[in-house]
């Protein structure tokens, strides 16, 4: 079955630029029938959506970080991946990767989830 | 703040019925049927149990219920069982500027 796996640095210092990737497994990305998405988690707190991005290249992005996020995707491998800059404590967090359903919105597949701590 | 409101905690007996509200505007919960439902235990991911405000995927018990007035989103639980003490988050479709909104999410306790 489908499968979603998140990697990356697990500390990144202030003001530099968080880079994670989600690697699918099980499927392919270049499915029509989803988007691909980021969702954070800081600790003790709830959700917060960051983007999503379709094969083609198309991204949809949370207004509140927009100024400071990419997301792009590599269908050859069957990878999407997130770049936040000028990361401060504040963007300390777990960070999910999760299939989104296209024209429902729905996240039914997730990944694991990874930690992600900004300290110097 | 989060966009959509919830209670902070909501409780019951095994056995019982309890609701959790999903409060937004008439830019998200209010105009589109696109209101899903994840259940998250401690450490673990998000898991979908409600979408298109009252749909259930495949696998999850239909003990679990969705429905929508208004602005207002609302989950309920019947039977409730030890296992479904967990934190519960709603999301909404909010347009193509905004795209998804969560709740700030309600953690359920089964007393």
């Amino acid at each position: 079955q489908l499968q979603l796996q998140e990697s990356g640095p697990g500390l990144v210092k202030p003001s530099e630029t968080l880079s994670l990737t989600c690697t699918v497994s099980g499927g392919s990305i270049s499915s029509s029938s989803y988007y691909w998405g980021w969702i954070r988690q800081p600790p003790g707190k709830g959700l917060e959506w960051i983007g999503s991005i379709y094969y083609s290249g198309s991204t949809y992005y949370n207004p509140s970080l927009k100024s400071r996020v990419t997301i792009s995707v590599d269908t050859s491998k069957n990878q999407f991946s997130l770049k936040l800059s000028s990361v401060t404590a504040a963007d300390t967090a777990v960070y999910y990767c999760a299939r989104q359903v296209y024209g429902d919105y729905l996240l039914d597949v997730w990944g694991k989830g990874t930690t992600v701590t900004v300290s110097s | 703040q989060s966009a959509l409101t919830q209670p902070a905690s909501v409780s019951g007996s095994p056995g019982q019925s309890i609701t959790i509200s999903c409060t937004g505007t008439s830019s998200d919960v209010g105009s589109y049927n696109l209101v899903s439902w994840y259940q998250q235990h401690p450490g673990k991911a998000p898991k979908l149990m409600i979408y298109e405000v009252s749909k259930r995927p495949s696998g999850v018990s239909n003990r679990f219920s969705g429905s929508k007035s208004g602005n207002t989103a609302s989950l309920t639980i019947s039977g409730l069982q030890a296992e479904d003490e967990a934190d519960y988050y709603c999301c909404s479709y909010a347009g193509s500027s905004t795209f998804l909104v969560f709740g700030g999410g309600t953690k359920l306790t089964v007393l």
